[in-house]
């Protein structure tokens, strides 16, 4: 199905681990965008990618590493979870200024 | 940096009442402004989106934003609240360069009394 899709949709991990959460979308929009959303915050940028191999930091990176080898994937990778990164974590693709959002995932640190 | 803030982080009307849910932004050059809404334990949809066209933006279920250049305000209401539109509603801007980032306000949390 067309669309952008996150998984997996729930997780669960322990401190120290390393996790990664995928997004793939099906329009091939050039931008992508990773966000991260806690209550009293809204969503905060943490990383974007304009293109394949263009990836760029935004407001709350630290902790996180993300790569962009094809088009179509944008996975976000924490190194070494920690309890703070216990939050809702976004994808979003653009074309020019029209935004797609993913179902989001859920992710627990314990 | 871009900034957006969004006044009161509970609203609270009547069904039937007027919805205002306030917005202002800190670029000095208008940026594009979007109007995103949450329900509980979903994504995100958008409502409406000002691109420099008309300074009034109708959008999905009835909501309309007003863009106030002297203002820098971008502020999201609906004439006659429904239950439905309880939800978490979201303001976002968007500079007019090259990195198409969408920097969210905190969100307003509506709550609809029957």
């Amino acid at each position: 199905d067309a669309g952008i899709t996150q998984s997996p949709r729930y997780k669960i991990t322990e401190t120290g681990r390393q996790v990664t959460l995928m997004c793939h979308q099906t329009w091939s929009h050039s931008y992508m965008f990773w966000y991260r959303q806690d209550l009293g915050h809204g969503l905060r940028l943490i990383y974007y990618s304009a293109a394949a191999d263009i990836t760029d930091k935004g407001e709350v990176p630290d902790g996180y590493v993300v790569s962009r080898s094809k088009t179509e994937n944008f996975p976000l990778t924490l190194e070494s979870a920690t309890r703070s990164q216990t939050s809702v974590y976004f994808c979003a693709s653009s074309q020019y200024y029209g935004y797609t959002f993913g179902s989001g995932t859920r992710l627990t640190v314990v | 940096a871009q900034s957006v803030t969004q006044l009161g982080s509970h609203v609270s009307v009547s069904e039937g009442a007027l919805v205002l849910l306030r917005c202002n932004y800190s670029s000095s050059v208008p940026p594009y402004l979007f109007w995103y809404v949450q329900y509980p334990n979903q994504g995100l949809q958008l409502l409406l989106k000002y691109t420099s066209a008309a300074t009034l933006v109708k959008g999905i279920n009835g909501f309309e934003a007003e863009f106030k250049k002297s203002e820098t305000s971008f502020h999201l209401t609906k004439p006659s609240a429904h239950m439905s539109d309880a939800a978490e509603y979201f303001c976002a801007v968007s500079e007019r360069d090259s990195s198409y980032k969408l920097i969210f306000g905190s969100g307003t949390r509506l709550l609809v009394r029957p």
